[in-house]
């Protein structure tokens, strides 16, 4: 009954290489967002996608790429891993972009380790 | 641009202490504010919410208020329990989310 789920829980990896994440929701809901938490726990939104269409992204290197296969899915690909990489990677969903009262359900992280 | 600013920590409390977590915010529009939990090894969890001025959000004991005059939304538990250490983030939001830097909780039994 996961709400939002993503895999792998724990990622490492030797620089250089190409990753992905995978995440879905079964909440039916319509956007879907990755952030990244560094290691003093700040949280940084990196991309939302809303009916497969990319309506943030945060100034981040090209070298991520969130593909969406469907509304459930929002996937997580990342080309060259550098060590500035290593953090958790969260997932999350909302019902509706536009709403400000709208909550966000967090994924339980992917730890990326990058070495 | 929109901001939450709380308070730095760790806090470290005792059991049945009172809890205050202090969070302020700067935005354009009308947020809606939040309160997430996030445990060891654990995602976020929406702890509590107020979606417009004077509402108060509460949950598991915590309770925080909107507070517009002020800008602020702390959070405060009467009692604290040893399972409530924790990571705690502040948020609003108008459009996208914005996350306060976190606070850590930790309860001594």
């Amino acid at each position: 009954d996961t709400a939002v789920s993503q895999t792998p829980k724990y990622l490492v990896t030797q620089m250089g290489n190409d990753k992905s994440i995978k995440c879905e929701q079964n909440l039916g809901h319509d956007t879907m967002y990755w952030y990244k938490q560094d290691s003093k726990k700040f949280l940084k939104i990196m991309f939302s996608y809303n009916n497969k269409e990319l309506i943030i992204n945060e100034t981040v290197p090209n070298r991520f790429s969130p593909k969406s296969p469907d509304k459930a899915h929002l996937n997580l690909h990342i080309n060259s891993l550098e060590l500035g990489d290593s953090a958790v990677y969260f997932c999350a969903s909302s019902q509706d972009s536009g709403g400000s009262t709208d909550t966000q359900y967090f994924g339980p992280g992917t730890r990326l380790t990058v070495l | 641009g929109d901001s939450v600013t709380q308070m730095e920590g760790p806090v470290t409390l005792s059991e049945e202490a009172f809890l205050t977590i202090n969070c302020t915010y700067t935005a354009t529009g009308y947020p809606s504010l939040f309160w997430y939990v996030q445990y060891p090894g654990e995602g976020l969890q929406l702890l509590l919410k107020a979606t417009k001025a004077d509402d108060k959000g509460s949950n598991k004991g915590f309770e925080a208020t909107y507070r517009k005059e002020t800008t602020s939304f702390h959070l405060e538990k009467g009692s604290v329990q040893v399972s409530d250490s924790a990571v705690y983030f502040c948020a609003l939001r108008v459009w996208d989310m914005r996350f306060g830097a976190g606070t850590r909780l930790t309860v001594k039994p």
